[in-house]
């Protein structure tokens, strides 16, 4: 177990609609990550929050945002999905925000859009 | 762009036998960090073992070991004693400005 929670665990949805995933870090974490592997794309970098401050963009669509609370757990609002959305969202938190950071995963939120 | 191969889709071990999987990267940075994690049937990602560029020692974690070139940018992942539970897929990272670049992964197989 990693620390870090995510939910829910398996999210099956349609085409247009929106959907959020939670992510609560580590104790202590500061950073929060989240990334999406597909089959075709592989594990990809969307977005990283700082002590509830964006601080890097990935290749996150723009139907997709997130946002870090005071309490530092993060969301992930997915909108105007599509069946290409179709993924395992993990989010990932570290201690600070650097690149040498220990990123800790925790056990994904599988997404099917119909 | 700055990427992360893995060379190999597929690799297969004896059990206890010893295997090496491989990873090569671009960046132009001088100083880095190197991940290998580890995903087993259950999807969650497991750190395995981490390598900081400044240092020419490689890292190593029980049975896991590295083989860091850092001239080459290559950046293999030794597994000795091979053991059915490490049969999963294997993602090497490179951390770059806080997050991580994935190369798309080795399967690895373990025979009894």
């Amino acid at each position: 177990d990693s620390g870090v929670t995510q939910t829910p665990k398996h999210l099956i949805t349609a085409t247009g609609q929106r959907v959020t995933l939670r992510c609560s870090p580590r104790s202590g974490d500061l950073s929060v990550y989240w990334y999406q592997q597909s089959l075709d794309q592989g594990l990809q970098f969307l977005i990283q929050y700082y002590n509830g401050e964006e601080r890097a963009k990935g290749n996150i669509l723009e139907r997709f945002s997130a946002q870090q609370f005071p309490d530092l757990h993060s969301e992930l609002n997915l909108s105007s999905l599509e069946l290409g959305d179709s993924a395992l969202y993990f989010c990932a938190s570290s201690v600070r925000l650097a690149g040498g950071d220990t990123q800790y995963f925790g056990p994904g939120t599988r997404l099917t859009v119909l | 762009a700055q990427t992360v191969t893995q060379s190999q889709p597929e690799m297969s071990v004896q059990e206890a036998e010893t295997v090496t999987l491989s990873c090569t990267y671009d960046t132009s940075e001088s100083d880095y960090y190197l991940f290998w994690y580890k995903q087993p049937p259950s999807r969650q990602m497991i750190l395995v073992i981490r390598q900081e560029a400044y240092k020419q020692q490689n890292a190593t974690e029980n049975r896991f070991s590295v083989n860091f070139q850092k001239a080459a940018k290559s950046f293999s992942l030794k597994i000795s004693d091979s053991q059915l539970g490490d049969a999963a897929m294997y993602f090497c990272a490179r951390g770059s400005q806080g997050n991580l670049i994935f190369g798309k992964g080795t399967k690895l197989s373990v025979k009894p």
